[in-house]
């Protein structure tokens, strides 16, 4: 069971854009940096937002992260075809000493 | 490149033992602490384990604590994951990941493998 809630899914029409929220507790979200990683099925994850708001190379910036207190957003913008996969967010739980994900959410460009 | 591949993965029966392989190239392996993930069919990601780069630091999920467990040979740039009394719920696909972050409050997983499979069923 995570301890980080995200919606289920989001939806936009190609070129919109969509945000997904994260939310945590003090233990988790409101101690330490928040990552998104981006998940098409059957393929690696990959990492798209690290310490709350920084893109690794090779990530457009189209994809934002921000962070307030016990919760993180992931926006996503001009939103592609080829964004339609499933973000989890994560971050370390100081509390519990593990690595938690999100529920996970799953993005759909009608 | 940097790359990460799995392997060990198969069929086994409940209380079973199955291993895990991971092997690291293209990067300095004994820089990098190192954990496992896994995916359950139809379910998200689920966090594992973590090993420290020389072994001295590791945790486990609540899940696995006392069935599982990590190692590491920096001298192979290999990770392992050795699985015993597995569980039909352990079946998944169980990805190793390399961390970054000095410390754990910047913890996050910037290079991932492919994943291998592990199905526990009779």
């Amino acid at each position: 069971q995570s301890v980080l809630t995200q919606p289920p899914s989001v939806s936009a029409a190609p070129g919109q854009k969509v945000t997904i929220s994260c939310s945590g507790s003090s233990s988790n979200i409101g101690h330490n940096y928040v990552s998104w990683y981006q998940h098409l099925p059957g393929t690696a994850p990959k990492l798209l937002i690290y310490e709350n708001d920084k893109r690794p190379s090779g990530i457009p910036d189209r994809f934002s992260g921000s962070k307030s207190g016990t919760s993180a957003t992931l926006g996503i913008t001009g939103l592609q075809t080829g964004d339609e996969a499933d973000y989890y967010c994560g971050t370390w739980d100081s509390s519990l000493s593990v690595y938690v994900f999100g529920t996970g959410t799953k993005v759909t460009v009608l | 490149e940097v790359q990460l591949v799995e392997s060990g993965g198969g069929l086994v029966q409940p209380g079973g033992s199955l291993r895990l392989s991971c092997a690291a190239s293209g990067f300095t392996f004994s820089d990098y602490s190192m954990n496992w993930v896994r995916q359950a069919p139809g379910k998200g990601l689920e966090w594992v384990s973590y090993i420290i780069t020389i072994s001295s630091i590791i945790y486990y999920a609540d899940s696995v604590k006392g069935r599982f467990t990590i190692s590491r040979d920096n001298a192979k740039n290999s990770l392992y994951l050795q699985m015993n009394s597995l569980r039909a719920e352990d079946t998944a696909v169980y990805y190793c990941a390399r961390v970054r972050g000095s410390n754990f409050a910047y913890y996050n997983m910037d290079v991932w493998g492919k994943g291998t499979t592990v199905t526990v069923s009779s």
